[in-house]
C-alpha cells in the first residue's frame, strides 16, 4: 500500500522567511507531485519529479530517491503564498495519487 | 487551453436521496480521476479511467457509489443513497497519459 507523510502538519511564519516543507513516502512510489489548494479553490499542480530537483519561480522541489524524501522550498515568502501544500505519491501501475495530508501554511506580513 | 470543468459547484441534499457530479476534462487528456476530500483531510482516490475503461477503482464504494465516461470524455459520478459521511468536495483531475494531474475547481456537497 503506497503512504505518503508529511510534515508540518501546519507553519506559520513571518513574510521574507525561507520555507521547507518535507514529505517521506514508500516503497511504491516511483514519482510524486506537490500541489498547492488556497481555502475553498480547486487544487493547483505545482512540480511533478521523478528525480533530481525542478525550480519554478520562487517554488524549488527536490527528490531523494534513496532515501525516499522530497521538500519543497519557498523562498521570499509572501502572505500570497499562504495555501495548503500537498505532496502526494503516485505507483504501482496506475497514476491515481495517494496524498499526504497537507501543511496548512500562513505567511504573516 | 480551457481547464478542468465541473458543475454542480456546490450541492445540499438530504441523506438518503441521489446525486451525480459531471466533469468535463482537457480536451485530449486520456485519464480521468476522480477524488474525494473530506475536511480537514487529503483526498482519496475514487476512481481512475483511461479513456472510457477503469483502471482503478479499489477505494470506490461500490454500494452506493458509481461512475461511468462512456465516450472516453466526460464523466459522471453518482451516489446513491447518499449518507452523512458522503459530505466532502469531489474532485475531477484530468492528465495526459502518466503526465501531471489538473484538478477542477470541486464539487462541495453537503448531505444533511
Amino acid at each position: 500500500k503506497n503512504e505518503v507523510e508529511q510534515s508540518p502538519q501546519n507553519l506559520t511564519a513571518q513574510e521574507g522567511e525561507f520555507i521547507t516543507i518535507n514529505c517521506s513516502y514508500s516503497v511504491g512510489i516511483s514519482a510524486l507531485h506537490w500541489l498547492q489548494q488556497h481555502p475553498g479553490g480547486g487544487i493547483v499542480s505545482l512540480f511533478m519529479l521523478s528525480s533530481g530537483k525542478k525550480k519554478h519561480g520562487r517554488l524549488i522541489a527536490t527528490i531523494n530517491i534513496q532515501e525516499k524524501h522530497s521538500s519543497l522550498h519557498i523562498t521570499a515568502s509572501h502572505p500570497r503564498d499562504s495555501a495548503v501544500y500537498i505532496c502526494a505519491g503516485v505507483g504501482g501501475g496506475a497514476d491515481g495519487l495517494t496524498f499526504g495530508k497537507g501543511t496548512h501554511l500562513i505567511i504573516q506580513p | 487551453e480551457a481547464g478542468v470543468a465541473q458543475s454542480p459547484r456546490y450541492k445540499i441534499i438530504e441523506k438518503r436521496q441521489s446525486v451525480a457530479f459531471w466533469c468535463n476534462p482537457i480536451s485530449g487528456h486520456a485519464t480521468l480521476y476522480w477524488y474525494q476530500q473530506i475536511l480537514g483531510q487529503g483526498p482519496k482516490l475514487l476512481i481512475q479511467f483511461q479513456n472510457n475503461g477503469v483502471v482503478d477503482d479499489s477505494q470506490l464504494p461500490k454500494d452506493r457509489f458509481s461512475a461511468e465516461r462512456l465516450k472516453g470524455v466526460d464523466s459522471t459520478l453518482k451516489i446513491q443513497p447518499a449518507k452523512l459521511e458522503d459530505s466532502a468536495v469531489y474532485l475531477c483531475a484530468s492528465s495526459a497519459r502518466h503526465g501531471t494531474q489538473f484538478f477542477g475547481p470541486g464539487t462541495r456537497l453537503t448531505v444533511l
